[in-house]
C-alpha cells in the first residue's frame, strides 16, 4: 500500500532556531517528492520537488534532502522565522498510467517569539 | 504566469442546502484535481480530470458530490444536499499532463451550520 508518513506530527521552535522535518513512504513506482508549505486555511505552496536522482534541493532558508534508498526525505529549515509557522506536507507522485500524489498528513510548525 | 483560481475563497451554508465551487486551472494544464481537506488531515483526493474526461473518481462521494470539467479547462464542484461533516477546504489543483507544473489553488473554505 503507498503510505506516507511524517514526523514529528507537531513541533514548537524559538524563533532563530533550525528544525529539521521527516518524512518516511513506501511508494511504488516512484516519481518524485515534494515539500509544501499550507498557512491554515490556504491552498498548499511548493517549497522543493525531488527526483529519484536528487539527493538535496534548496529554496532559501529551506533545504530538502532525498535517500531513495531508504525512502526517506527530510526538510530542514534554517533561521526560522515567525512566518515559517504552518503545515509542512510531504507528497510523493506514483507513476502508474497517470500520475497520482500521495500526501503525508503533515508537520505542522509554531514559532515563537 | 496565473496561478489556479478558485472561487469564492470562503462560504457559509445550512445542512441540507446546496453548494458550488469554481476552479480555473493554469492555462495550457491537462490534468485537474479537486481535494477535500479536512481541518489537521492531509488532502484527499476527490476526483481527477484529464483534458474533459475523469481518471479517478473513487473517492468521490457520488450521492452528494458531483463535478465537471465540460470543455477541459475550469471546473465546477458541487454538493447537494450538504452535511455538517462536509466542513473543509476544498482545494483545486492543476498540472501538464506529464506531472510538471502541479499547482494548488488557494481553495475554498466550506462551513456546514
Amino acid at each position: 500500500k503507498n503510505q506516507v508518513e511524517q514526523s514529528p506530527q507537531s513541533l514548537i521552535i524559538l524563533e532563530g532556531k533550525n528544525c529539521t522535518l521527516q518524512c518516511n513512504y513506501t511508494v511504488s513506482p516512484f516519481s518524485n517528492l515534494r515539500w509544501y508549505k499550507q498557512d491554515t486555511g490556504r491552498g498548499p505552496v511548493s517549497l522543493t520537488i525531488m527526483t529519484f536522482s536528487e539527493n538535496t534541493k534548496s529554496n532559501g532558508r529551506y533545504t530538502a534532502t532525498l535517500d531513495a534508498d531508504t525512502k526517506q526525505s527530510s526538510l530542514h529549515i534554517t533561521a526560522s522565522q515567525l512566518s515559517d509557522s504552518a503545515s509542512y506536507i510531504c507528497v510523493v507522485s506514483v507513476s502508474s498510467g497517470t500520475y497520482k500524489y500521495i500526501f503525508g498528513t503533515g508537520t505542522r510548525l509554531k514559532v515563537l517569539a | 504566469e496565473a496561478g489556479v483560481a478558485q472561487s469564492p475563497r470562503y462560504k457559509i451554508i445550512e445542512k441540507r442546502q446546496s453548494v458550488a465551487f469554481w476552479c480555473n486551472p493554469i492555462s495550457g494544464h491537462a490534468t485537474l484535481y479537486w481535494y477535500q481537506q479536512i481541518l489537521g488531515q492531509g488532502p484527499k483526493l476527490l476526483i481527477q480530470f484529464q483534458n474533459n474526461g475523469v481518471v479517478d473518481d473513487s473517492q468521490l462521494p457520488k450521492d452528494r458530490f458531483s463535478a465537471e470539467r465540460l470543455k477541459g479547462v475550469d471546473s465546477t464542484l458541487k454538493i447537494q444536499p450538504a452535511k455538517l461533516e462536509d466542513s473543509a477546504v476544498y482545494l483545486c489543483a492543476s498540472s501538464l499532463l506529464d506531472n510538471y507544473g502541479y499547482t494548488f489553488g488557494s481553495g475554498t473554505r466550506l462551513t456546514v451550520v
